[in-house]
């Protein structure tokens, strides 16, 4: 079935360091892609997105590619802040027959020491 | 302009008992969508309503579980004779329509149940 798989977590880095986390889809049809984020005692938001194979999202100095060839939409930033410690989710969006929903990855626990 | 809202933000109830969770979407937004959160099973899907049309009730666990929503606006999340696992964070979204899925769900803060 239709499914998310992003990399396990924790991951803890230094200020100013670079980010990357990985993101690998598995869906029928053409799904849009999404990066959420949950940062501490605050709901779900979304961070970007990409509707299309090739399309960048960005958002914060975040971005991400929707690589169809490899099924993936790894997120990155160059130069991550203690602000931006929080919970990364991973989505993908189905529509079918009239219904629509997303399916998350597991999500990825950032912590950002100064 | 307001969010998603959801009541109550804390909910403890004992097992067996019945509970009732509800969500004010944005105004406007036809789509509107309950997911739940739980530590072993991470963000999962529920329930899917879009204007008059019939619900998708495909995620939804077992049938102690049913949602509805009056007027195409507040939605209710009953769940029966609640048991233990049900222990969880119940979020709400909502959205514009589009039949890509491309628009943002917007979400709630969610409720946090709690079955002794």
């Amino acid at each position: 079935g239709d499914s998310v798989t992003q990399m396990e977590g924790p991951v803890t880095l230094s200020e100013e360091a670079f980010l990357t986390i990985n993101c690998t889809y598995t869906a029928t049809g053409y799904p849009s892609l999404f990066w959420y984020v949950q940062y501490p005692g605050e709901g779900l938001q979304l961070l970007l997105k990409a509707t299309k194979a090739d399309d960048k999202g960005s958002n914060k100095g975040f971005e991400a590619t929707y690589r169809k060839e490899t099924t993936s939409f790894h997120l990155e930033k160059g130069s991550v802040q203690v602000s931006d410690s929080a919970v990364y989710f991973c989505a993908l969006s189905l529509t079918q027959g009239g219904s629509e929903k997303l399916v998350f990855g597991k999500g990825t626990k950032l912590t950002v020491n100064p | 302009g307001a969010g998603v809202s959801q009541s109550p933000s804390n909910k403890v109830t004992e097992k067996g008992k019945d509970v009732e969770l509800r969500c004010d979407p944005i105004s406007g937004h036809t789509a509107l969508y309950w997911y739940r959160q739980s530590l072993g099973q991470g963000l999962e899907f529920l329930i899917y309503f879009q204007g008059n049309s019939a619900p998708d009730k495909s995620g939804l666990p077992s049938d102690r579980f049913s949602a509805e929503r009056t007027g195409g606006s507040v939605s209710t999340l009953t769940i029966q004779r609640t048991q233990q696992e049900d222990s969880a964070v119940y979020l709400c979204a909502s959205s514009l329509y589009s039949w890509q899925g491309s628009y943002e769900q917007y979400f709630g803060p969610g409720t946090r149940l709690t079955v002794t």
